[in-house]
């Protein structure tokens, strides 16, 4: 059974920092391409990036909002992926997934199994 | 970045009724478009991915179509598990980008 479990949302002021953990379970982890998605309270899907296997080059790519604040990275012997989060601004606000990409290939692309979020809530 | 855009933001319809979901790409993605189910308080759920290719386990209710920048996601007879609000998403090209979501309610 294929199991990601996030942890290390909280409360933090603006301008703070955070660290984002998901644990992996169930698929070759260091095989896999790994992802993060927010979702502001009560608003739609966004994404923040991905990172691919250590094997495909291990390389992030973020989405603009957070490219130069947010880092992705990954811990192939602890099952472990990982969102650092510097610089936090208010609308940084929302529950954090990660999520496995099982194929990115032939034109497809897509997200499958999802944690079940961590909440991040920026606030004075 | 490509922006995505989906239409309609909500659509309020009956069991058994044919629902259409358009997503409009800002410019061509070829056939990298995948569409997501969310229901309330859950998590959000792969449809379909490829445009076209629907994942194991979905409905067969569910299809997809599309190329370049225009595409829909059908449901052939809505059935009240599928009311929830469905993304698409493409990822063509970085960064990755989702449509605002269309909320399909019931009628």
């Amino acid at each position: 059974e294929v199991q990601l479990v996030e942890s290390g949302g909280g409360l933090v002021k603006p301008g703070g920092s955070l660290s984002l953990s998901c644990t992996v379970s169930g698929i070759p982890f260091n095989l896999a391409w790994m992802s993060w998605v927010r979702q502001a309270p009560g608003k739609g899907l966004e994404w923040v990036g991905r990172i691919v296997s250590k094997g495909g080059g291990g390389t992030a790519d973020y989405a603009a909002p957070v490219k130069g604040r947010f880092i992705i990275s990954r811990d192939d012997s602890k099952n472990t992926l990982y969102l650092e989060m510097n610089s936090l601004q208010i609308e940084d606000t929302a529950v954090y997934y990660c999520t496995w990409i099982p194929k990115c290939s032939d034109g497809s692309c897509y997200l499958d199994y999802w944690g079940q979020g961590t909440l991040v809530t920026v606030s004075s | 970045d490509i922006q995505m855009t989906q239409s309609p933001s909500s659509v309020s319809a009956s069991v058994g009724d044919r629902v259409t979901i358009t997503c409009r790409a800002s410019q061509s993605i070829s056939t990298w478009l995948a569409w997501y189910q969310q229901k309330p308080g859950k998590v959000p759920k792969v449809l379909i991915s490829g445009t076209s290719g629907l994942r194991s386990g979905v409905p067969s209710r569910f299809s997809g179509s599309g190329s370049g920048t225009d595409f829909t996601l059908t449901i052939s007879s809505l059935q009240p598990e599928d009311f929830a609000t469905y993304y698409c998403q493409q990822s063509n090209s970085f960064p990755w980008t989702f449509g605002q979501g269309t909320k399909v309610e019931i009628k």
